[in-house]
């Protein structure tokens, strides 16, 4: 079974600085995803950012990257240049290959002006 | 251009009476999702369909079942809603075995039971 841990139930930033949302695993598994997803109020899900248990780099996508640390089982997503628009509940999740989503309870970002 | 399109986007129905709700997909994905989101939880999966196989989750009650006709469509009914069904729906999709957790989600179903 899988287990993701987000511990900041909420996370403030002001607008332009970085920020970084931790998230913690565990698996049985040898191969397997991480991924972040992204839930405004509107309630979509928006998937962020992939990161494969077997990539040796960290995950870019733009203003967001993966902190992927596999000893210590954490992939925490760091935020750059923080927009007001990105205030929103963000999900850590995981997949073993050929497998289902596990998602953690997620941490609400509020950026300030 | 929506791609994962969910109808109806609000939708309320009676404690009991048997309610459906809908999804479609533009991205000819195999496998389609229908999750339950609570309240400041996480989205729970109820069932899966990869192609025409159908996958239930071991705690999904038997009260929620779902159709897939086709490769674009997927239905979500509930047979007697309950209060405890008042729930945000989530319909997503994902190519497959091909990073099955990279998923598209539609903007959701908000159900409210009366």
């Amino acid at each position: 079974a899988q287990k993701i841990t987000q511990t900041q139930p909420g996370m403030f930033v002001q607008e332009k600085e970085a920020v970084t949302l931790d998230c913690t695993y565990d698996t049985s598994d040898q191969s397997y995803g991480l991924f972040w997803y992204k839930q405004p109020s509107s309630g979509e899900m928006i998937f962020l950012i992939y990161q494969g248990s077997y990539d040796e780099q960290n995950a870019t996508e733009g203003r967001y990257s993966l902190n992927f640390q596999k000893a210590r089982k954490s992939a925490n997503l760091v935020i750059s240049a923080s927009q007001l628009g990105d205030s929103a509940m963000y999900f850590c999740a995981m997949s073993p290959l050929s497998s289902t989503l596990t998602f953690g309870k997620g941490t609400m970002l509020l950026v300030s002006p | 251009d929506a791609m994962v399109i969910q109808n109806p986007r609000y939708q309320v129905t009676q404690f009991g009476k048997p309610v459906t709700l809908s999804c479609s997909q533009t991205l000819n994905h195999n496998v389609m999702y229908w999750y339950q989101q609570k309240s400041s939880q996480a989205p729970k999966l109820l069932f899966h369909y990869y192609d025409k196989d159908f996958n239930n989750e071991a705690d999904t009650p038997d009260n929620f079942q779902s159709r897939r006709p086709n490769t674009s469509f997927c239905f979500l009914d509930i047979r007697s809603p309950g209060l405890g069904d008042a729930a945000m729906y989530l319909c997503a999709t994902s190519r497959g075995a091909d990073k099955p957790g990279e998923q598209y989600f539609g903007p959701g179903t908000r159900l409210t039971v009366t």
